[in-house]
């Protein structure tokens, strides 16, 4: 049972217009949900997170927003760069040490 | 200052073959995670270090799979009788002590384990 999921296996955005992640989640223990980044033959790294008392984080051109009722989370990317072009995971954790993570969404930004 | 490093970055096999893979966390991460990722999977749980306290090995798919750690440093992962369905990326992540806060998770680059 995929308790965090990214529907969409890939997404191509033009550089300079916006990309949007989705990702969904059914546990609604969940209360602590993070974004990573992963390049080719890397490891992920650390992208940006929201607690569940929160509805959006910003992080110069990256935000996410939480809508906890629906249960989705989405991560925003303005302006896209091809330095973005990337596989993106979310993840979320219920007052655990034990990070879910969902399947990933390969992101091209085409220049 | 270093990060987290793994090795062997690549490794072939053949079925029924033991293999041992190593992870070296960032120095003073109590903490330490081995993840599997399948080919167009998510990152899986496998086993959870922390300190010297009694890993959580609730996310090893089965007894062929083990894992050790010394101390709060190097850690390494053994599969025994390899499957071709081991065949992954084996990724280990490290972080200070999870204390009901929120840590950020340091990653490896992985070892690409391949089981002909």
């Amino acid at each position: 049972d995929q308790q965090v999921k990214q529907n969409s296996p890939s997404l191509s955005v033009q550089e300079g217009r916006i990309s949007i992640l989705n990702c969904d989640y059914t546990n609604s223990m969940f209360d602590y949900f993070l974004w990573y980044k992963k390049y080719p033959a890397e490891g992920p790294t650390f992208l940006i997170s929201i607690s569940s008392i929160k509805d959006k984080n910003e992080d110069g051109r990256f935000t996410v927003f939480l809508n906890k009722s629906a249960k989705h989370l989405s991560l925003h990317i303005v302006p896209s760069q091809p330095g973005d072009s990337a596989v993106y995971f979310c993840a979320a954790t219920a007052r655990t040490y034990k990070y879910i993570f969902g399947t990933g969404t390969r992101l091209k930004v085409l220049a | 200052g270093a990060g987290v490093s793994q090795s062997p970055s690549n490794k072939v096999t053949e079925k029924g073959k033991d293999v041992e893979l190593r992870c070296d966390p960032i120095s003073g991460h109590t903490a330490l995670y081995w993840y599997r990722q399948r080919l167009g999977q998510g990152l899986e749980f496998l086993i959870y270090f922390q300190g010297n306290s009694a890993p959580d090995k609730s996310g090893l798919p089965s007894d062929r799979f083990s894992a050790e750690r010394t101390g709060e440093s190097v850690s390494t992962l053994t599969i025994q009788r390899t499957q071709q369905e081991d065949s992954a990326v084996y990724l280990c992540a490290s972080s200070l002590a999870w204390g009901g806060g929120y840590n950020e998770q340091f990653f490896g680059p992985g070892t690409r384990l391949t089981v002909l």
